[in-house]
């Protein structure tokens, strides 16, 4: 089983920041098979981005990923209010599929 | 509109059964891959269980975690436009919200999900 270690657990920026989130791999993650999530409290969980840099529909270009083998990266460009919310990677190459343990991203 | 709604869940005691649903609207589930995925408390998100999309000349593929396997069954109704997850010989760790969550791709796989339920909690203790 692939072990997904999300860094750092809480990221505190202010609106108009740049996030990075990293997502590491315990072993190469088969081809580019890596989407990553986001939770907001009450909510369903949405997909922001799958096959590690596609984005999915509706979702604003100031999100990005990018990364190969173990190391991936989600970027958030400049923060929007909204964007304060956990996110998760997920890799789907090998099974089974498995998370991280989430990144937060909140308000500084 | 197009959303999955999990309901269900609830306080059992260990050893104990609870029947989990998802009604689909706005899509037809037979026309999707499913899953179940859970949350403990606190904790990240962990795979649950994987339905095929079905039709009406084969069966569905199944898949578990190890960590349900003989515990857990998926199943679906598609008159019902629904998908059910059967929890037997509960434990405390399965003590977690439990969200139904839709493939991506129409009449495939793609293990990422592109639509998710609000989720249903379920609490395992005496």
């Amino acid at each position: 089983e692939i072990v997904l270690t999300q860094s750092p657990g809480t990221l505190s920026l202010s609106p108009g920041e740049r996030a990075t989130l990293s997502c590491r791999a315990s072993q190469s993650v088969n081809s580019i098979y890596l989407a990553w999530y986001q939770q907001k409290p009450g909510q369903a969980l949405r997909l922001l981005i799958y096959g590690v840099s596609s984005r999915a529909t509706g979702i604003p270009d100031r999100f990005s990923g990018s990364g190969s083998g173990t190391d991936f990266t989600l970027t958030i460009s400049r923060l929007e209010p909204e964007d304060f919310a956990v996110y998760y990677c997920q890799q789907y190459g090998s099974p089974p599929l498995t998370f991280g343990g989430g990144t937060r991203v909140e308000i500084k | 509109e197009v959303q999955l709604v999990e309901s269900g869940g609830g306080l059992v005691e260990p050893g104990g059964s609870l029947r989990l649903s998802c009604a689909a609207s706005g899509f037809s589930i037979s026309s999707y891959s499913m899953n179940w995925v859970r949350q403990a408390p606190g904790k990240g998100l962990e795979w649950v269980s994987y339905m095929s999309s079905s039709s009406s000349s084969s069966s569905s593929t199944i898949y578990y975690a190890d960590s349900v396997k003989g515990r857990f069954t998926i199943s679906r109704d598609n008159a019902k436009n629904s998908l059910y997850l059967q929890m037997n010989s509960l434990r405390a760790e399965d003590t977690a919200v439990y969200y139904c969550a839709r493939d991506f791709v129409v009449r495939g796989t793609s293990w990422y999900f592109d639509l998710w339920g609000r989720g249903t909690l379920v609490s395992v203790s005496s």
